[in-house]
C-alpha cells in the first residue's frame, strides 16, 4: 500500500466548476499535510498547508481528517489556470523530516 | 521564502558516464532534500543531506550510485553515477523553508535524459 494514495484523474472540468480531490495517508504519525501544484516540466510549489481546523485561501479549501487519515482540497469557480497536477504531501513524521508525496491528481479546466 | 538555485537544469548525458547536479540556497538551512521524478510518476525521495554528516538514504537508493555532497548550510550536490537509460529522470533538491508556512520550497530541477 503506498504512503499516500491519490485519484490520478485526469478531472476534466468546465470553467467555474467546483471540484474536490481527496487523498488518504497511511502513517497515523505524520505531523504536516500540504497540497502542491505542479505545472507541466516545472518544480511542485506549495499551494497550501492544511490543518485540522481546516483552511481556505480564496477559492481553495483545505480539509484533515485525522481520525480517517483523509485529506481533501476544494476548488470552488475553477480557473483555465488552475490546470495542473495537484500532489498531496505529507510529512512523514516519528523524526522523518522528507516529504513524501502522492502520485498527483491531473486536473484540466476546459473553457 | 528560501531561493534555490539549481543547475544544471537539463542535460543528455551518455551511459556509464557521471553528472553532479548542483543547489545553492540564499539561506542556511539545516536539511536539503534530494528527490527523483521519473517521468508520468510523483516525487521519490532519494536522501536526505545534512551538513556535516553522510546523507541518509532511502531504500533502495545506495551511496556508491547518488554520491552526495554537504560541504555547508547553503549548499549540496548529488552525482548520478555510472548512469544508463533508467536514470531519465528529473532530480530536484529541496529545504524546509521556515519563511513559507513550513513549506518546503523545491529548486527548478534538472532534467536528465541518458541515451
Amino acid at each position: 500500500r503506498k504512503e499516500v494514495e491519490q485519484d490520478p484523474g485526469p478531472f476534466n472540468v468546465p470553467e467555474g466548476a467546483t471540484v474536490a480531490f481527496n487523498c488518504t495517508y497511511s502513517n497515523s504519525a505524520s505531523q504536516s499535510f500540504f497540497w502542491y501544484r505542479q505545472d507541466c516540466r516545472k518544480e511542485p510549489k506549495l499551494l497550501m498547508s492544511v490543518y485540522s481546523s481546516g483552511n481556505e485561501d480564496g477559492r481553495f479549501t483545505a480539509q484533515l481528517n485525522r481520525a480517517s487519515q483523509y485529506i481533501s482540497l476544494l476548488i470552488r469557480d475553477s480557473k483555465l489556470s488552475d490546470s495542473a497536477t495537484y500532489l498531496c504531501v505529507v510529512n512523514g513524521g516519528t523524526g522523518r523530516r522528507a516529504l513524501t508525496f502522492g502520485s498527483g491528481t491531473r486536473l484540466q479546466v476546459q473553457p | 521564502s528560501a531561493v534555490i538555485s539549481q543547475k544544471p537544469s537539463r542535460d543528455i548525458c551518455q551511459r556509464g558516464t557521471s553528472l553532479t547536479i548542483q543547489c545553492q540556497v540564499d539561506s542556511q538551512v539545516t536539511m536539503m532534500f534530494w528527490y527523483r521524478q521519473q517521468p508520468g510518476q510523483s516525487l521519490t525521495l532519494i536522501a536526505t543531506a545534512n551538513q556535516g554528516s553522510e546523507a541518509t538514504y532511502e531504500s533502495g537508493f545506495v551511496i556508491d550510485k547518488f554520491p552526495i555532497s554537504r560541504p555547508n548550510l547553503t549548499f549540496s550536490t548529488l552525482t548520478v553515477s555510472n548512469m544508463s537509460p533508467e536514470d531519465s529522470s528529473i532530480y530536484l533538491c529541496s529545504v524546509e523553508d521556515l519563511e513559507a508556512t513550513y513549506g518546503y520550497t523545491f529548486g527548478s530541477g534538472t532534467r536528465l535524459t541518458v541515451v
